[in-house]
């Protein structure tokens, strides 16, 4: 079965700074969709970014970027030129590619995310 | 465009009472699923559906049921509700196409006293 980890329960960055959080992830597929989601306190769930397995290419969306090492079985996320709005819990998921079942997300404990002025 | 929209957004119930989850997504979307989220938690599924009239069990199905009659409604059914089922509830929907993302609910925080 596959699992999410995220290691840090909690971060915390100063605004304009960069943060990185981290998630790895145990599959032996090797086709497969990875995502971050963002939490804020409106308990709203947020696509961040996705990536596909098959792609060497880091996905980018504005100030957020992956840094996907498959071998190694780690997909992180950066944040740039952090912003106040950015405070907020971020979960890693792991999604199969496989045509069979249901492609249900998996998802990672979370990081809590806080933003210093 | 709504996308999915959840109702209630917060409900206290008793003990053995039941209750219904009201979840629709006007999309279009063939895929539906019902999380639940403990605190301090990632999401966990409890069902999901692939069509209207097609359900199945995800990882915690006990203590609930589901029915998928439409393409746009998905609800969730409490029958004796026990504090175990506290808990923040989401409903979700995406495309049949496998990299297409989930689209969440507002969700929904059930409290059973």
């Amino acid at each position: 079965a596959q699992t999410v980890t995220q290691s840090q329960p909690e971060m915390s960055v100063q605004e304009a700074e960069t943060v990185t959080l981290s998630c790895t992830y145990d599959t032996s597929e090797s086709d497969y969709y990875l995502f971050w989601y963002k939490q804020p306190p409106s308990r709203q769930m947020i696509l961040v970014i996705r990536q596909e397995a098959y792609k060497q290419q880091n996905a980018t969306e504005n100030r957020f970027s992956v840094n996907f090492q498959k071998a190694a079985k780690s997909f992180s996320l950066k944040i740039s030129d952090s912003q106040l709005g950015d405070a907020a819990m971020y979960f890693c998921a792991y999604r199969s590619a496989g045509s069979g079942g249901y492609n249900k997300l998996i998802f990672g404990a979370g990081t809590r995310l806080a933003v210093h002025p | 465009n709504a996308g999915v929209t959840q109702t209630p957004k917060f409900r206290i119930l008793k003990i053995g009472q039941s209750m219904t989850l009201q979840c629709t997504q006007d999309m279009n979307h063939n895929y539906m699923y019902w999380y639940r989220q403990d605190p301090g938690m990632g999401l966990k599924l409890i069902y999901y559906s692939v069509g209207a009239g097609i359900t199945d069990k995800g990882e915690v199905p006990n203590g609930y049921n589901v029915s998928r009659s439409t393409t746009e409604d998905f609800p969730l059914r409490l029958e004796l509700a026990a504090p175990s089922q506290t808990s923040v509830y989401f409903c979700a929907s995406r495309l049949g196409q496998a990299n297409q993302p989930q689209h969440f609910g507002d969700g929904t925080r059930l409290s059973i006293l």
